[in-house]
């Protein structure tokens, strides 16, 4: 069964650096999305990705994150300079574009800041 | 999107019926009924949607009540690695197919053996 993949699947890095998440969609999705999950709390909509633009963001989705669809494959989740609250589980989910479609969610990248 | 209530944790004994209940008691009609699951910090892993009629696959069944104000999913031989929690979530049917999901906290479902 097709699925969505993520990688790293742990990501440790220092308080300021950049970090790149990456996602692989499900190969004929046409829909894409972030979503994080701070420990301990809800799972939480960070952006919608349709057609090379981003289609909705949520209020966390500040001008330190960026989206992008480099090549017909991945899908990569940027923070520019990562903060302590910005560690979390980042999840990427796709769907093929029908009305009643299901989004399918990847295993997620654990991000730790230090 | 309608919101939803669900209790915060239930237990069941593993081979028994888990019956998780959902209260979307503002849902309008054009918003469908979505049970989503997390195991252990997992990505949410679909389980199964209806708009108005009681649905079954492989994993679980909906049942919607006929005023659409509760529904329940039920696990029909619930197993430890069914130990999650499970979301209700409803979200409008329009436009195209890009839409977000709102997570509220969900129910931890707990199997003991």
């Amino acid at each position: 069964e097709p699925e969505v993949t993520q990688t790293p699947s742990h990501q440790v890095t220092q308080m300021g650096q950049e970090v790149i998440l990456r996602c692989v969609p499900i190969s004929n999705h046409l829909y894409f999305y972030w979503y994080r999950q701070i420990l301990g709390q809800k799972v939480e909509f960070l952006v919608s990705f349709y057609n090379n633009e981003i289609s909705e963001k949520s209020e966390i989705f500040d001008d330190q994150f960026s989206v992008e669809r480099p090549d017909g494959s991945n899908f990569t989740l940027k923070i520019r300079s990562t903060k302590l609250e910005d560690s979390a589980m980042y999840f990427c989910a796709s769907i093929s574009g029908g009305v009643t479609d299901t989004q399918y969610f990847g295993p997620g990248t654990r991000l730790t800041v230090l | 999107d309608a919101k939803t209530t669900q209790p915060p944790s239930m237990d069941c004994a593993e081979g028994r019926a888990a019956n998780l209940p959902c209260n979307h008691s503002t849902i309008s009609g054009n918003e469908y009924v979505y049970w989503y699951r997390q195991i252990h910090s997992q990505g949410p892993q679909y389980i199964i949607h209806g708009l108005k009629n009681n649905e079954t696959n492989e994993m679980a069944s909906l049942i919607i009540t006929e005023d659409r104000k509760s529904s329940t999913l039920i696990l029909p031989h619930a197993t430890l690695r069914d130990t999650a929690v499970y979301y209700c979530i409803v979200r409008v049917m329009s436009g195209g197919s890009n839409y977000k999901l709102t997570f509220g906290k969900g129910t931890l479902l707990t199997v003991n053996p």
